[in-house]
């Protein structure tokens, strides 16, 4: 009975290089959020998707990231030309409804680094 | 805008002690709220939560929250704390009529440390 899978735990790049963050969901959830911690910070709402959908993308910075959550395989976050600000924990969650009452569950986080 | 804040940054308790983690939260509308927990080296998990209804919460590992709407407050609570209990704990609220759901807002956690 996996969680929520989040890969690789650690990852770290230099400033300018691509991160790319995956995240597979519970099995039997089709809805997936993208939030990230910042140092001394709580986590901070990015994005939700559905399959193949983007629903609220409200938290997503404009420009460097992109998230998608495609038919086959696992969502993924994407950040271009990463700056030192970027570095942080994103954490991954799914959940199995599309209702306010459907708790989410949470991955172990990948700790980014950009040096 | 929407936030959550609570009140301790580090709490550090004796075994047996009770425990009480401030949560309050800024928002007029209809909230879900709900407290999680992270134990070292793992992912996030729901302690318990609040949706309608009976304003005391029971959750999982004898801890209970209450929601007091006047004070816009979600404070978790258990009577005797074990060292097992040493991990950092999240306040959140989503806002069911001001973001879609699965957008909640976090506090910036409590550390809790118990002492054996």
């Amino acid at each position: 009975n996996a969680g929520v899978m989040q890969n690789p735990r650690h990852l770290v790049r230099r400033r300018g290089q691509e991160a790319r963050l995956r995240c597979s969901p519970m099995k039997g959830h089709s809805h997936v959020y993208w939030y990230r911690q910042l140092p001394e910070e709580g986590l901070k709402f990015m994005v939700y998707l559905q399959k193949e959908n983007i629903i609220d993308e409200s938290g997503m910075p404009k420009e460097r990231f992109s998230a998608e959550f495609p038919k086959e395989g696992p969502s993924i976050l994407r950040i271009q030309q990463v700056v030192r600000g970027d570095s942080a924990a994103y954490f991954c969650a799914s959940s199995p409804f599309s209702s306010y009452n459907s708790p989410l569950h949470f991955g172990n986080g990948t700790r980014l680094t950009v040096t | 805008a929407q936030s959550v804040s609570q009140h301790n940054h580090h709490v550090i308790l004796s075994e047996a002690a009770s425990l009480e983690l401030g949560c309050n939260y800024s928002y007029g509308g209809t909230v879900n709220l709900f407290w999680y927990v992270q134990y070292p080296g793992q992912h996030l998990q729901l302690l318990l939560k609040y949706f309608s209804g009976d304003p005391l919460v029971k959750g999982i590992k004898g801890f209970e929250a209450e929601f007091i709407k006047s004070k816009f407050s979600f404070n978790l609570r258990k009577p005797s704390v074990q060292w097992s209990d040493t991990a950092e704990y999240f306040c959140a609220v989503n806002a069911r009529d001001g973001g879609s759901q699965g957008n909640l807002i976090f506090g910036k956690g409590t550390k809790l440390s118990v002492k054996p």
